[in-house]
């Protein structure tokens, strides 16, 4: 089945320790997004690509970067994490060659810092 | 300033009651979309709304779209436990842009 796909899916890293998140797709799709989600809150849109360009959200801390290697991986690197960028971070996807732009997710890593 | 409002934002409700969830929006976009989210765990798509009046049905679970009035809603028939989650709404930015504004999420508890 095709699917988008996150490891690893529970990660713990201690204060100021980078770490990095991973996410590839089987859909083939063009876009790919990073969403930081807290408790109880919305997605909070951090980046997204589309194929090789970047667009940054203008309220996305520079401590988190992003790369896209190839259209079906993507990673975020936390720099030097905080006890604040503890949360849920979903990857997604959605192709801009349907009239729609439904965005498909992935299970989520779940990131606690020490 | 580009929104998307929903109403209520909690709701506890009994098993076998029908209830209405509301999605205001400030954009002018004509696709809507709903999410559920179980505690934990990562989005599901639920529904996408293409244009003005459309409906779509799932189960217990019906969405429409009014883009007149930049309003959907999505209605619980009959309520059961397993529709216990969080539902998001979100709308196009706009009709050139990728990216969805995402309403606060509705938390729903059904109570056996």
């Amino acid at each position: 089945d095709a699917m988008v796909i996150q490891n690893p899916r529970y990660q713990v890293t201690q204060f100021g320790k980078p770490v990095t998140l991973s996410c590839s797709q089987t859909l083939n799709h063009n876009v790919m997004y990073w969403y930081q989600q807290k408790s109880s809150q919305a997605p909070k849109l951090l980046f997204h690509y589309y194929d090789k360009d970047f667009n940054n959200e203008a309220d996305t801390p520079d401590n988190f970067q992003s790369r896209r290697p190839n259209t079906s991986f993507c990673f975020l690197d936390i720099r030097s994490p905080g006890l604040g960028d503890a949360a849920m971070y979903l990857c997604a996807t959605s192709s801009p060659d349907s009239r729609v732009h439904e965005q498909y997710f992935g299970p989520g890593t779940r990131l606690t810092v020490t | 300033e580009l929104k998307v409002e929903q109403n209520p934002l909690f709701l506890s409700m009994q098993e076998g009651k029908n209830y209405t969830i509301y999605c205001n929006y400030s954009t002018t976009s004509d696709r809507l979309y709903w999410y559920r989210q179980d505690p934990g765990k990562s989005l599901e798509s639920l529904f996408v709304l293409l244009s003005n009046g459309a409906v779509k049905q799932e189960g217990r679970l019906m969405a429409s779209l009014d883009t007149k009035a930049r309003l959907s809603t999505l209605h619980i028939t009959a309520a059961v436990h397993d529709l216990s989650a969080t539902y998001f709404c979100a709308v196009d930015r706009d009709r050139s842009n990728y990216q969805l504004i995402w309403g606060a999420g509705t938390k729903l508890i059904i109570k056996p």
